[in-house]
């Protein structure tokens, strides 16, 4: 069955201290990993996609892993910010026709002041 | 223009009412997606549209009907919802000939059924 699993489940880290969040997933066929972010109420917005053959790939502030041996990927924020607070999905698309999307339950991270 | 936009942004309807959520995308893609998803959980598909034809519908309720009428533009119409129907609903938008797929989501619209 394919599934994605996250943790920490939820995760509260001071302003400027660094988090990373990890995702283990059985999909497969693989096609690609991605990180959304999604503020509560308002819809996801991706961060980082990766294929197979990447293992790492940076957007700002964020930098994702991704070993498709093990099939772990994590996602770690660097000098959080108070507006980093939101959930962190790891999605995981198989190698089908439609591409049906696997969704992690994702990461819940509260930056506190 | 990157973006997938949804309307209205908020929705409150009794069980007897009949509405529509608007969802339109002007990026090209072809590929267009209705999810529901419930608090603190993750989206759940509903129904894919491929080249305006309904590719997959995921064994949704017929008070759920959703419609195509141009590769902008995605409709879901809702009749005779119930209070569990309660949820945010999000639009996405692909490239159907991307080869990663990546799907654009646009804001959601959070529904209330009273």
């Amino acid at each position: 069955k394919n599934q994605v699993e996250q943790s920490p489940q939820s995760l509260i880290i001071l302003e400027g201290k660094n988090c990373t969040l990890q995702c283990n997933y059985t999909v497969s066929p693989f096609s690609n990993l991605r990180w959304y972010k999604q503020d509560t109420g308002r819809g996801p917005v991706s961060l980082t996609i990766m294929t197979f053959s990447e293992n790492t790939k940076s957007n700002g502030r964020y930098t994702a892993t991704l070993d498709a041996d093990t099939k772990q990927s994590s996602l770690h924020i660097t000098a959080s910010q108070l507006s980093d607070s939101a959930s962190y999905i790891c999605v995981v698309s198989p190698r089908a026709r439609f591409q049906k999307l696997v969704f992690g339950t994702g990461t819940r991270l509260l930056v506190s002041p | 223009d990157t973006e997938v936009t949804q309307t209205p942004k908020h929705l409150v309807m009794g069980m007897t009412n009949k509405k529509s959520l608007k969802c339109e995308q002007h990026m090209g893609h072809r590929a267009m997606y209705w999810y529901k998803q419930k608090a603190k959980k993750p989206p759940e598909l509903m129904f894919v549209y491929s080249y305006e034809k309904l590719s997959i519908n995921e064994s949704v309720p017929s008070r759920f009907s959703p419609e195509c009428p141009n590769s902008s533009l995605l409709n879901l119409h809702l009749h005779a919802l119930q209070p569990e129907d309660s949820a945010l609903y999000l639009c996405a938008s692909s490239q159907l000939r991307d080869r990663a797929n990546e799907q654009y989501f646009g804001p959601g619209t959070r529904l209330t059924v009273t």
